[in-house]
């Protein structure tokens, strides 16, 4: 069954410091990766995708993430974590053949601490 | 604010009872999707319609009901509520059905609490 994985239910990282928040899957093909942001009591705000190219992808409020095909991962980073980041970060796939529909990962809730 | 409008913000009601819940996608979107949310089960995916036509089905049950209509706003029936469908709905759109550049724009959502 295809499958997205985030592995951690919980990042806390000091402000400043680099942060990641893991995503794995098990999708057949080449899907298509997504990060979304979700805020206390608001809707889930894309933050970046990756389709195909370069394996750093750069989106929204500095974060990126690296695609990692032989590990099938999408790992979501930011050099620098603000407080204001602390939120529900979700992994989304999209397969490419077979499906339209997009599968989610459970969320991390990261924690930036002052 | 992406763009894509639900109503009502909050719901309540009681078990046995039905509502229906309203999304608006943004505007040139084509395709619009359901989700429900709930604390034990994270984001669900429901279903999916794009232009006015059933495209994709999830986890829903069969209690549950979505269509689109011409002016391509969505409405999702719930029916027979249990206190289990207390949740966060979501509806997404996205400009068209599978292509690369698709990308879902979620709604703020709606939280429904059956008593």
């Amino acid at each position: 069954a295809q499958s997205v994985a985030q592995p951690e239910d919980q990042v806390n990282v000091a402000e400043g410091n680099p942060l990641t928040v893991k995503c794995t899957y098990s999708v057949s093909g080449n899907p298509y990766l997504f990060w979304y942001v979700q805020y206390p009591n608001r809707g889930l705000q894309f933050l970046l995708k990756y389709i195909t190219g370069d394996n750093l992808v750069k989106g929204s409020y500095g974060f990126e993430a690296e695609f990692n095909k032989s590990q099938t991962s999408f790992h979501l980073k930011k050099p620098s974590a603000l407080v204001s980041d602390s939120a529900l970060y979700f992994c989304a796939v999209r397969p490419t053949s077979g499906t339209y529909k997009y599968i989610f990962g459970t969320g991390t809730r990261l924690k930036v601490l002052a | 604010d992406s763009g894509v409008t639900q109503t009502p913000k909050h719901l309540i009601t009681a078990t046995g009872q039905r509502v229906t819940l309203r999304c608006s996608p943004r505007s040139g979107d084509l395709s619009v999707y359901w989700y429900q949310q709930s604390l034990d089960q994270g984001l669900q995916f429901l279903i999916q319609y794009y232009n006015g036509e059933e495209r994709a089905k999830g986890n829903i049950l069969e209690r549950f009901s979505a269509q689109q209509f011409p002016d391509l706003h969505s409405e999702l029936n719930l029916s027979s509520l249990e206190l289990g469908d207390s949740a966060l709905y979501f509806c997404a759109s996205s400009v068209g059905l599978a292509g690369p550049q698709e990308t879902q724009y979620f709604g703020p959502g709606t939280r429904l609490l059956v008593l």
